[in-house]
């Protein structure tokens, strides 16, 4: 079974722009790319989801590079509210399954 | 609407006892999904259901788990009997349309098998 892999932590001061990236190389050819958001004691959140190049919302952008074996999401001036931990999930080529990525957590500095 | 509601909130019970948690969904959501979060594993989905009937359950980790969706408006998960090893944070979500749509996670039930 691939592997959905992400940078275990990142920090961040309120203001800047957040860049975290989400290696999946076994991407299912007919699969979205999700973002979750999770706080404490919380069920994950959507934030934005795409399928190549690039998506944006109020919240968040979404980068996809052609081969779709990454994606980055971006997100401009954080701040401490953002401090959370942020998933990617995929549909796994070979297994058809979907799957988490291991997470991502922010810490967002004052 | 309420959102994905979820019961009990936290469960602690002894190792060999079994355990029943339970999730509505979103109502209008055609598919329904049980996940389960360790630190160790990370959020790992177990299985899911599309209008009440399971489409994939090859995340259920043994036989020891099972699920049912009676009706569009209610999910169990069981696992019986339980062991120390089952603690972790089971999540239900559901989404509108294919699984790869947005889906709405409930609050979670914390699970501690002693």
């Amino acid at each position: 079974l691939a592997k959905t892999t992400q940078p275990i932590s990142m920090d961040s001061y309120e203001g800047q722009e957040v860049n975290i990236t989400c290696s999946h190389n076994n991407i299912a050819t007919n699969d979205y790319i999700t973002w979750y958001q999770q706080f404490p004691s919380q069920g994950p959140r959507f934030i934005i989801q795409g399928y190549k190049t690039k998506v944006t919302n109020e919240v968040a952008s979404l980068f996809i590079p052609a081969d779709r074996k990454s994606s980055t999401l971006s997100l401009p001036r954080v701040s401490l509210s953002d401090t959370a931990v942020y998933y990617c999930l995929v549909g796994d080529r070979g297994t058809d399954k979907l799957i988490f990525g291991t997470g991502t957590r922010l810490q967002v500095f004052p | 609407d309420a959102g994905v509601i979820q019961s009990p909130r936290h469960e602690v019970t002894e190792m060999g006892q079994e355990v029943t948690l339970r999730c509505k969904p979103i109502s209008g959501h055609d598919y329904l999904f049980w996940y389960r979060q360790t630190m160790m594993r990370g959020l790992e989905l177990l299985i899911y259901f599309n209008n009440n009937v399971p489409i994939d359950d090859s995340g259920m980790p043994e036989d020891r788990f099972s699920a049912k969706m009676p009706n569009a408006s209610f999910s169990t998960l069981k696992i019986q009997p339980s062991e120390p090893r089952d603690s972790a944070v089971y999540f239900c979500a559901s989404s509108l349309g294919a699984p790869s749509d947005e889906q709405y996670f409930g609050p979670g039930t914390r699970l501690t098998v002693t």
